[in-house]
Formats: structure tokens, sequence, C-alpha cells
């Protein structure tokens, strides 16, 4: 089983449109999660952490689920802006990052 | 706003020839990292770097590569005898205090051995 897993999509949404990502992780240990958004050719860049408890930042919610062993990332009023790939990211008590491959969205207007 | 700095932004090297990566971290920040994307796969960890010292490297990070912080600023990857298949995009990051802080990345260097 892959340690972190994405869909690939891509996820095709009109602007204004709500969207949600799932990433699982195989890893029971695994103590930090995040976001990051990559743009075509560029850095990964963090979009967000994701707590235990849930965390908001504008119209991006990230959310934890320790028994199931998911993370998910919801996007509401999607932008032009928001076209790119997200990336979820688990880091394990050996502290290496493990990367999904990526969830790739296009928002069209 | 600091960022992590990298050069050179493009590398062709042919097989077998020696590269040095250079990355610049944020100044402030203890944990220094060097990671690899082949073009249209994941980004993968190649090793952690603190006090001087690696902290973890991946199964990726085999003798061919070594890092080092050769004086207070610069952190490098040095690839011995290129292969075809390290072609790849090498990003550098680094974080403050932990490894569990956010990792800035900076903007990468695409290497290309022919």
């Amino acid at each position: 089983r892959k340690e972190v897993e994405q869909d690939p999509g891509p996820f095709n949404v009109p602007e204004g449109a709500t969207v949600a990502f799932n990433c699982t992780y195989s890893n029971s240990a695994s103590q930090s999660f995040f976001w990051y958004r990559q743009d075509c050719r560029k850095e990964p860049k963090l979009l967000m952490s994701v707590y235990s408890s849930g965390n908001e930042d504008g119209r991006f919610t990230a959310q934890l689920n320790r028994a199931s062993q998911y993370i998910s990332l919801l996007i509401r009023d999607s932008k032009l802006s928001d076209s790119a790939t997200y990336l979820c990211v688990v880091t394990g008590g050996s502290y290496i990052p493990t990367f999904g491959r990526g969830t790739s969205l296009i928002v069209h207007p | 706003e600091p960022e992590v700095t990298q050069t050179p932004s493009h590398q062709v090297t042919q097989m077998g020839q020696e590269v040095i990566l250079r990355c610049v971290p944020i100044s402030n920040h203890l944990y220094f990292y060097w990671y690899r994307q082949i073009l249209g796969q994941k980004v993968e960890f190649l090793v952690s770097f603190y006090n001087n010292e690696i902290s973890e490297k991946s199964e990726i990070f085999d003798d061919q590569f070594s890092v080092e912080r050769p004086d207070g600023s610069n952190f490098t990857l040095k690839i011995r005898s290129t292969k075809l298949e390290d072609s790849a995009m090498y990003f550098c990051a680094s974080s403050d205090r932990s490894p569990q802080d956010t990792q800035y990345f900076g903007p990468g260097t695409r290497l290309t051995v022919l």
C-alpha cells in the first residue's frame, strides 16, 4: 500500500464551486499533516497545516481523521488562481516527510 | 520576506560527471533539506541536515550523494557520477527550529543528465 495516496484528478470545476480533496496515509504513527500547493514547474508552497481539531483559513478548510487515517481539504468559492496541484504531506516519528503525488485542480471561467 | 534561493536554476551535465547544487537557506533557520522531483512524479525526500550533520536520509540518498554546509550561508548537494535517471528538479528547503516546523522551499534546480 502506498504511504500517502491522493486522487490525481484532474478536478475540473467552474469558478465559485466548492471542491474537496482527500488524502489517505498508511502509517498510523504519523504526527504532522500538511497541504502544500504546487504550480506547474514551481516549488511546493505551504497552504496550511492540518490539526486534529480541524482548521480554516479563509476559503480553505482542512480536516484530519486519525481513526480512518485521512485528511481532507475543502476549497470554497473557487478562483481561477486556485488552479494548481495540491500535495498532501505526512510526517511520521522519524520526521521524514512523505508527499502524495498530488491532486490537480483546474478552475475554469 | 526571506526566501530560500538556489543556483543554478538549470544544470545540464554529461552522464558520469559530478554536479554541485547550491542553496542558501533562510538565514536564521536551523534545519535544511534536499528533495527531488522527477518530472511527473511526486516530491521525494533525500536528506535533512542539522547542526552540521545529516539527521535523516532516505533510501535514495546513497553513496552517490553528499551534502555540506561549507560556510555560514550555503548548503550544497553533490551528486557524483551522474546517471540519466538523476535528471529531476532538486528542491532545497529550510525550517526554523524543528523538522515539524513549516518547510520553505527554494525555486529548485532542474538537473538534466545527457
